[in-house]
Formats: structure tokens, sequence, C-alpha cells
């Protein structure tokens, strides 16, 4: 089975700076995809970013990027110039290439901005 | 406007009485499934369900039921509440459960069972 760690139950940064989070996932597979979903307080689940395991490019959407160290299985979310608006839980998770069908997530990380 | 629509938003039961918690979505996605999320546990899968008629379990299955007799509606039934299910609960598709589909979720009921 997989396992998806995130080590970092909370976080706080304040306005405008940066944060990392972490997230490590242990598997065999070796094609797969990973995703960062944020649950703001209204709970809703959001999709932030996704990276496909084969591209060694790492994925950037706007303020929000990722660190993904395969061999490490790692695959940390960098936030830029952090808003008021960013403050939320944040869920790493990890999906098979075939047959994905499950998603595994972490426990999540509850990052605060602080202004 | 596309979307997965859950009902109801909260839900307040007692032990034994039979719930359905219904969810329809409008992106005519194949994949559908439900997550239960309790804090310091993160998300995990009850049952999913890759197409019409073809349901499966997911990590935690026990005291819950799904059907897909339609390839919008994927209902999560709960014949015999307990209060261990107390939780907060997401319905999600994706497009397919293969290649990487990003998962399109609800907007969560909050199920009290007392």
């Amino acid at each position: 089975a997989q396992t998806v760690t995130q080590s970092q139950p909370e976080m706080s940064v304040q306005e405008a700076e940066t944060v990392t989070l972490s997230c490590t996932y242990d598997t065999s597979e070796n094609n797969y995809y990973l995703f960062w979903y944020k649950q703001p307080p209204s709970r809703q689940m959001i999709l932030v970013i996704r990276q496909e395991a084969y591209k060694q490019q790492n994925a950037t959407e706007n303020r929000f990027s990722v660190n993904f160290q395969k061999a490490a299985k790692s695959f940390s979310l960098k936030i830029s110039d952090s808003q008021l608006g960013d403050t939320a839980m944040y869920f790493c998770a990890f999906m098979k290439s075939i047959t994905g069908n499950q998603f595994y997530f972490g426990t999540g990380t509850s990052l605060t901005v602080i202004p | 406007e596309a979307q997965v629509t859950q009902n109801p938003r909260y839900l307040i039961t007692v032990t034994g009485k039979k719930l359905t918690v219904t969810c329809s979505q409008n992106m005519n996605h194949e994949y559908m499934s439900w997550y239960r999320q309790d804090p310091g546990l993160g998300l995990r899968q009850i049952y999913y369900s890759m197409n019409v008629e073809v349901t499966d379990k997911g990590d935690v299955p026990e005291g819950y039921k799904v059907s897909r007799k339609e390839k919008r509606n994927f209902p999560l039934i709960l014949e015999s509440p307990s209060p261990n299910q107390t939780s907060l609960y997401f319905c999600a598709s994706s497009l397919s459960g293969d290649f990487g589909s990003p998962l399109h979720f609800g907007n969560g009921t909050r199920l009290t069972v007392t």
C-alpha cells in the first residue's frame, strides 16, 4: 500500500513571505501522479497543483510550485508571496498511473497566513 | 457550471436510523468516489466506482453502501449509522480513474450520529 506523510501538522507564515510544506510518500511504483489540494475554512477541496512522476520538470501554478525529488520520494509545495486567502489546510495526495482508482492522502498541514 | 453536488451539507441523526447522502456530477465523469475526513487522519476512501454498475471497496467500507445506477449519481447509504461514523464526508469525481485525472470534490457533508 502507498503511504503519504505530511510531518508538519501546523505552520504559519507572514503575509508576502514564502513558505514550504513538506510531503513524503512511499511506493514501489515507477509511474504515478502527485497532487496538492487546498481546503480553506469553507471546507471545499480545491486542486492546487499536479505533478507527473515521469516528468523531471517541477510543476508551477502562479505563486505555487513544487520541488519533486523522485529518488527521495519527496514532493514539497512552495507558496510564494503568501496571501491571507492562502490560509487553509493543505493535503498532499498520491495516485498510481494505471488503474489509479485510489487516491492516498496525507494527514494535512494547517497553514495560517499572518497579516 | 461544472460541479459535484452533495446533499445535505449538514446532517444530525441518531444511531440506527438509515440515511442517504446524495452526490451528483454534471461533467459526464466516469469515476466517482466517497471519502471521509477525520482530524489527524486525512481523507480515507470509502467506496469508488469506475463506471455505471461498477463499484468497489476503498480503505474503510465497513458500515457503508453505495450504488451507481446512473453515471451522474453516486449516493452513499448508511443503513444503521453509529457514532463512529460521525465525520466529514466528501464525494468526488474524475474523468477517469486513471492517468492522473484529478478529483473534483463536492462541498462536503458534516454528519453527526448521536
